[in-house]
């Protein structure tokens, strides 16, 4: 069946390195992606979206990249800081449902 | 400016019992969407509503049912809860239907326990 899911459930990396995050997805007909974060206790936070007619987007410290070609999606944190450590899931909204992965549960070491 | 408020936040139920949840959007957003979050299946869409009509539905049995009021406010409501109900349901509003946006604000969330 159709999902979106994340390649690891979780990632430890050191203060002030850089954070990478996997999605994979398999309809290859979705065409909007979404990257939420969320803290312990708190609901999902949107982070950046990506549209299917782009490869990258920038925000604050954060890249979204898309690749069509094998159905990935990566989100890249730069300068990754102990505020970050959070639960990140993918998400692809698919006729105004969101499908969510997983979720990657990112823990930053001091 | 208020974020979303969902109430309550904790309660617990029993068997064959029915539960309703309550959501407050964030003050000029007229779409309200729930979820269902479990450790298990992860972040499930219930079911979006957009100007009191429901635009949206996921793949949940007729148990699950909800409304949205004239001021936005929605309600859900489970009836003949089971034990596999438990989990955190989570409310999110945007300013226009979830077709055209991912940019959800997504309350805290009401955590039911079914015992």
């Amino acid at each position: 069946g159709e999902s979106v899911g994340l390649h690891l459930p979780t990632l430890s990396v050191q203060e002030g390195d850089n954070s990478i995050i996997n999605c994979a997805y398999s309809n290859s007909a979705s065409d909007y992606f979404i990257w939420y974060k969320q803290e312990s206790g708190k609901g999902p936070q949107f982070i950046i979206d990506i549209r299917s007619n782009m490869d990258k987007r920038q925000g604050q410290r954060v890249t979204v990249l898309l690749n069509k070609t094998v159905k990935h999606l990566s989100l890249q944190i730069a300068a990754t800081q102990p505020g970050d450590s959070a639960v990140y899931f993918c998400a692809e909204n698919r006729g105004g449902k969101l499908i969510f992965g997983q979720g990657t549960e990112l823990s930053v070491k001091p | 400016k208020a974020g979303v408020t969902q109430t309550p936040r904790y309660l617990i139920k029993t068997r064959g019992q029915q539960v309703t949840l309550s959501c407050s959007p964030i003050s000029g957003h007229r779409s309200v969407s729930w979820y269902q979050q479990t450790p298990g299946q992860g972040l499930q869409f219930l079911f979006e509503y957009f100007s009191e009509t429901q635009r949206n539905k996921g793949n949940f049995p007729g148990r699950f049912s909800g409304r949205q009021f004239s001021n936005s406010r929605s309600e859900m409501n489970v009836s003949t809860l089971e034990l596999g109900d438990s989990a955190l349901y989570l409310c999110a509003s945007s300013l226009v239907t979830g077709t055209s946006t991912g940019e959800l604000f997504f309350g805290e969330g009401s955590r039911l326990t079914v015992l």
